[in-house]
């Protein structure tokens, strides 16, 4: 079984710019989270999708955003980049309680 | 809110010496815990997780978890550690239906 996968693997970008980072489950998981990693604040939760719905959101700004397909593959969006906003954004996908993560998506703010 | 501390930031062991990641939590209702490693450049693996059930759990890598009730911990253990050992490691607790993670410990295996 094909674990999560997500794309890209690593992302430059400039301070306003907006990016779309993409997150494949494993096959029949239909929970999705996200989570963003920093040296500073360690891993915090963004926000969590079930069957295309959000069932719960971190303590972020409105300019970090998500959603889920039809098919349980996840999308998270950041608007207006900060320097800030550089780190290793994780996605996981669960069942049974417990949860399998991805590689993560390196993002740098330049 | 639930939550888990993890008191050290950095462990320091020696090659074939027993290792201890320390772990404690503050939950409501019954807790679900986990500790899972990172390794350079990767994302999060699983090693464990305790539910229910005996206070031993065994895991991947041949780590195991004590769940002690009364002191509220949940450390991480080996008997024997290797070099291929040292990595990042993080206990993490449920609460609804995200999880909470501490901040980590960076363990360091001495050959």
């Amino acid at each position: 079984k094909a674990g999560v996968t997500q794309t890209p693997r690593y992302l430059i970008k400039t301070r306003g710019q907006q990016v779309t980072l993409s997150c494949s489950p494993i096959s029949g998981h239909r929970s999705v989270s996200w989570y963003q990693q920093t040296p500073g604040q360690g891993l915090q939760f963004l926000f969590e999708y079930f069957s295309e719905t959000q069932r719960n959101k971190g303590n972020f700004p409105g300019r970090f955003s998500g959603r889920q397909f039809s098919n349980s593959r996840s999308e998270m969006n950041v608007s207006t980049l900060e320097l800030g906003d550089s780190a290793l954004y994780l996605c996981a996908s669960s069942a049974f309680n417990e949860q399998f993560f991805g590689p993560g998506t390196r993002l740098t703010v330049l | 809110a639930q939550s888990v501390a993890q008191p050290e930031d950095q462990v320091n062991v020696a090659e074939g010496n027993p290792l201890t990641v320390k772990c404690t939590y503050s939950v409501s209702g019954n807790p679900y815990l986990f500790w899972y490693v990172q390794y350079p450049n990767r994302g999060l693996q699983f090693l464990l997780k305790y539910i229910t059930g005996d206070n031993l759990v065994k895991g991947s890598y041949g780590f195991e978890a004590e769940f002690n009730k009364s002191q509220t911990s949940f450390h991480l253990k080996k008997p024997s550690a290797l070099v291929s050992d040292s990595a990042l490691y993080f206990c993490a607790v449920r609460d609804g239906d995200k999880i909470i993670f501490g901040k980590g410990t960076r363990l360091h295996i001495l050959p």
